[in-house]
């Protein structure tokens, strides 16, 4: 069975500060591997994802992750954040082939400091 | 833009009664999912559909929940009786749209479940 960890809880950054919310996960079998950010009273939305191909993945809003396989570590950055990230952001992980059951972390919430 | 839609948005039901939630996926997606998302924790499996099938049902708690999705499109998750501590936000998404290779979730704006 796969698993993800995120090992922070919350991060607190001021604006315009780069960011890094780290993503660990473990499988014995290939993954894909996803971020998604939810706002308070909302669904979760795809930031980025991993399938295949470069490691380094650019997603929505500036954000970008890079899949390490070595380290099984799947990390969100951001050069310089904006409040309106504030927000919880949620690795999740699914392997490959079969019915594809999605399994997230526990969550970061990011805390952009004006 | 399609999108999963989830009714109702919001529910406060008392501890022992009955309550439903349906959700409307992504037309042609294959696979449904129903989450559950306790405040401050990450969404956890409840039940995943493969068209009319369930494929995964090890989280769902089969003494008091129940879900369908009879002809393989819309789903409805049912709660009978209420616990209190299943207050939570109930999370649909789909995936799988039939014609691509798409594999992330798409997911709805969920229900908020209030049990008193």
């Amino acid at each position: 069975a796969q698993s993800v960890t995120q090992l922070d809880s919350q991060v607190p950054v001021f604006e315009e500060a780069p960011v890094e919310l780290r993503c660990n996960y473990s499988s014995s079998v290939s993954v894909y591997l996803f971020w998604y950010v939810q706002y308070p009273n909302q669904g979760l939305q795809l930031l980025l994802k991993y399938l295949s191909g470069s490691t380094l993945v650019k997603g929505i809003n500036g954000f970008e992750a890079e899949f390490n396989k070595s380290q099984t570590s799947f990390h969100l950055r951001k050069p310089s954040v904006h409040i309106s990230d504030t927000a919880e952001y949620f690795c999740a992980v699914s392997v490959r082939g079969g019915y594809q059951k999605v399994t997230f972390g526990i969550g970061t919430k990011l805390q952009v400091i004006p | 833009e399609a999108e999963v839609a989830q009714s109702p948005r919001y529910k406060i039901t008392e501890k022992s009664q009955a309550v439903a939630f349906w959700c409307d996926p992504i037309s042609g997606h294959a696979t449904l999912y129903w989450y559950r998302q306790i405040l401050g924790q990450g969404p956890e499996l409840l039940v995943q559909f493969q068209d009319e099938s369930v494929v995964d049902d090890s989280q769902l708690p089969k003494d008091r929940f129940s879900a369908e999705r009879l002809k393989g499109v819309d789903s409805t998750l049912k709660i009978q009786p209420a616990e209190l501590g299943d207050s939570a936000m109930y999370l649909c998404a789909s995936s799988f749209p039939r014609e691509t290779k798409n594999t992330e979730a798409f997911f709805g704006q969920g229900t908020r479940l209030t049990v008193v």
